[in-house]
């Protein structure tokens, strides 16, 4: 069954520090992986894409990795700010399909 | 371009009554999805549409909901009746076509409740 699976469902953490977000998957064939972030009340926003060929990616204070062969997926946000409070969504693409697999989100809190 | 444009942001009706939630995709785009978000369930894919024709509505979770593309630039999600377990947020999205790496841009969602 082709499932995504997040953790933690939530975390709160101190303006400034470090913190990873984890992505599992089963989906397959994998065409390519996005992290989203959507903020309270907003619609879902592309934050990176990871193909299979891709290890690692930045997107200024946000790094995402991909382990293909364990079907893992990390975003590891750097130096934490009051606004990266939002869900992070780990969205796995379905390879020549245009099915879209969700998790269910980690909500992330970052307080002063 | 202004994005993704859902109306209305928010909807509250009673139980029975028809909702019909409205969605304008990115002009130029040409797949538009509708998912429905809930706390429990998460983003859950409705329909998709491609060139206005319905590909995927396996999940529709029942009679009751309706999607339809009239042309290009609108889309509606229907449900009829409504019932209390439809409350949740109605996300709208679209993307062009090629590469199945395009990015799906989402608009601002309707809430609905049903009281």
């Amino acid at each position: 069954k082709n499932q995504v699976e997040q953790s933690p469902q939530s975390l709160i953490i101190l303006e400034g520090k470090n913190c990873t977000l984890q992505c599992n998957y089963t989906v397959s064939p994998f065409s390519n992986l996005r992290w989203y972030k959507q903020d309270t009340g907003r619609g879902p926003v592309s934050l990176t894409i990871m193909t299979f060929s891709e290890n690692t990616k930045s997107n200024g204070r946000y790094t995402a990795t991909l382990d293909a062969d364990t079907k893992q997926s990390s975003l590891h946000i750097t130096a934490s700010q009051l606004s990266d409070s939002a869900s992070y969504i780990c969205v796995v693409n379905q390879a020549g399909a245009n099915n879209l697999f969700f998790g269910t989100g980690t909500r992330l809190t970052v307080i002063p | 371009d202004a994005g993704v444009i859902q109306s209305p942001r928010h909807e509250v009706t009673e139980m029975g009554q028809e909702v019909t939630l409205r969605c304008k995709p990115i002009s130029g785009h040409d797949y538009l999805f509708w998912y429905r978000q809930t706390m429990m369930r998460g983003l859950e894919l409705l329909i998709y549409f491609n060139n206005n024709v319905p590909i995927d509505d396996s999940g529709m979770p029942e009679d009751r909901f309706s999607a339809k593309m009239p042309n290009a630039s609108f889309s509606t999600l229907k449900i009829q009746p409504s019932e209390p377990r439809d409350s949740a947020v109605y996300f709208c999205a679209s993307r062009y076509q090629g590469a199945h790496m395009t990015e799906a841009f989402f608009g601002q969602g309707t809430r609905l409740t049903v009281v």
